[in-house]
């Protein structure tokens, strides 16, 4: 079955890096997503990843993807206080047409 | 390009009232998707429409209901509005196939 969980909250200094994790269930993952929410907002399509790479670097960005361990996180590099959001992972299955499994989101809070 | 546009941005309706949301996807976007966000069950796939079929559903009351126009342009029906139906709808388009879906900023529900 379908299920992807990360953790709910994340704290880090402006300028620091940030990692957010996620796990996923179903090996037969065809992409997986990053997705941002702000306050009153819709969903922020950041970046993807399909289920046959390792990683992808999108500026600031960097995707990791442990196929064995169905793990996917994202690392923000030099955060920034514009940063502080919540951030989704999302899975969608390969015949699975467009439906897009979400995780809990984790919010990321920015300090000075 | 424009972005996915979605009206109302708020909606207001009583208990065992009707309501219709729609959703205008990118230009050129033939799938669009709906979800349901609240607090307490996350981000719930709803259904996807394709070329005027639906092509995918969630796990859903058949109250939840929609459509898809030969413009692309989609509408969501609920009836028989229940106080759980208050929630953040969201709708995302994309190209279709394994293309990354793209939110508009939704509709807040709120049932009275």
């Amino acid at each position: 079955g379908e299920d992807v969980e990360q953790s709910l909250f994340l704290s880090v200094r402006e300028g620091d890096s940030s990692v957010i994790n996620c796990t996923y269930t179903d090996s037969s993952s065809t992409y997986l997503y990053w997705y941002k929410q702000e306050p009153g907002a819709g969903l922020q399509l950041l970046t993807y990843i399909f289920s046959n790479m390792d990683m992808k670097q999108d500026q600031r960005l960097t995707v990791l993807l442990n196929k064995k361990d169905k793990h996917l996180s994202l690392r923000i590099a030099d955060t920034q206080t514009g940063d502080s959001a919540i951030y989704f992972c999302a899975e969608s299955i390969t015949g699975g047409g467009n439906k897009l499994t979400f995780g809990t989101g984790t919010q990321l809070k920015v300090e000075l | 390009k424009a972005g996915v546009t979605q009206t109302p941005r708020y909606l207001i309706k009583t208990r065992g009232q009707q309501v219709t949301l729609s959703c205008s996807p990118i230009s050129g976007h033939r799938s669009v998707s709906w979800y349901q966000q609240t607090p307490g069950q996350g981000l719930q796939f709803l259904f996807e429409y394709f070329s005027e079929t639906q092509r995918n559903k969630g796990n859903f009351p058949g109250r939840f209901s929609g459509r898809q126009f030969s413009n692309s342009r989609s509408e969501m029906n609920v009836s028989t509005l229940e106080l759980g139906d208050s929630a953040l709808y969201l709708c995302a388009s994309s190209l279709g196939g394994s293309q990354p879906q793209h939110f508009g900023d939704g509709t807040r529900l709120s049932i009275l």
